[in-house]
């Protein structure tokens, strides 16, 4: 089982859609969680990290639910800029260690 | 500020060739990492390093060697290439967080892309 399983996708929405992507991971002491994005041929750039509580960037929401073992990512009112590949990211090892996802990719389109 | 900077972008290699990815950074970042990026497979950790003189394995290490010197140099080793190793390779730097040597916030280089023939 890999530690860190994302659905490859493609997502294709409209603009304007709601989308959420769903991550789950393997090793129950991982102590961290992000979401990092990454454009074709470019490098992965921190979207927003994960709490405990949830919490909300603009038109992102992030989720964790531990005792799942499940973090998500939800896009409200996808705009074109969003089409990218969404990475989930788990860290261990005292949050030295980083394990990416192989990543959804959403495309948004008129 | 130029953040981390990779080279080569581009590489060629015969296999049994080796070559040194270099990787520098100047935000005085104590943590350095080595991923590849393979399609189907993610990145996936290779090496990485919580300050000068201390490095550690990832998940993919083997044919690969690294240290670390300065605060600033993370060079990645390959000692004799195989066109297993073709692969697009990503540096990436983070400052300390309360718990380890990283936040969790990379901050990754554009990329090197290496082909083994």
């Amino acid at each position: 089982r890999k530690e860190v399983e994302q659905d490859p996708g493609p997502f294709n929405v409209p603009e304007g859609a709601t989308v959420a992507f769903n991550c789950t991971y393997s090793n129950s002491a991982s102590q961290s969680f992000f979401w990092y994005r990454q454009d074709c041929r470019k490098e992965p750039k921190l979207l927003m990290s994960v709490y405990s509580s949830g919490n909300e960037d603009g038109r992102f929401t992030a989720q964790l639910n531990r005792a799942s073992q499940y973090i998500s990512l939800l896009i409200r009112d996808s705009k074109l800029s969003d089409s990218a590949t969404y990475l989930c990211v788990v860290a261990t090892g005292g949050g030295n260690k980083l394990t990416f996802g192989t990543g959804t990719q959403l495309k948004v389109e008129l | 500020n130029a953040g981390v900077t990779q080279t080569p972008k581009f590489q060629v290699l015969k296999t049994g060739q080796s070559m040194t990815l270099q990787c520098a950074q100047d935000m005085n970042h104590e943590y350095m990492s080595w991923y590849r990026q393979d399609p189907g497979m993610g990145l996936r950790l290779i090496h990485y390093s919580v300050g000068a003189g201390i490095t550690d394995q990832g998940e993919v290490p083997n044919g690969y060697n690294v240290s670390r010197s300065t605060t600033e140099d993370f060079p990645l080793r390959l000692l004799s290439a195989a066109p297993s190793q073709t692969s697009v390779y990503f540096c990436a730097s983070s400052s300390p967080g309360r718990t380890g040597a990283s936040t969790g916030e990379l901050f990754f280089g554009e990329g090197s892309r290496l082909t083994v023939l």
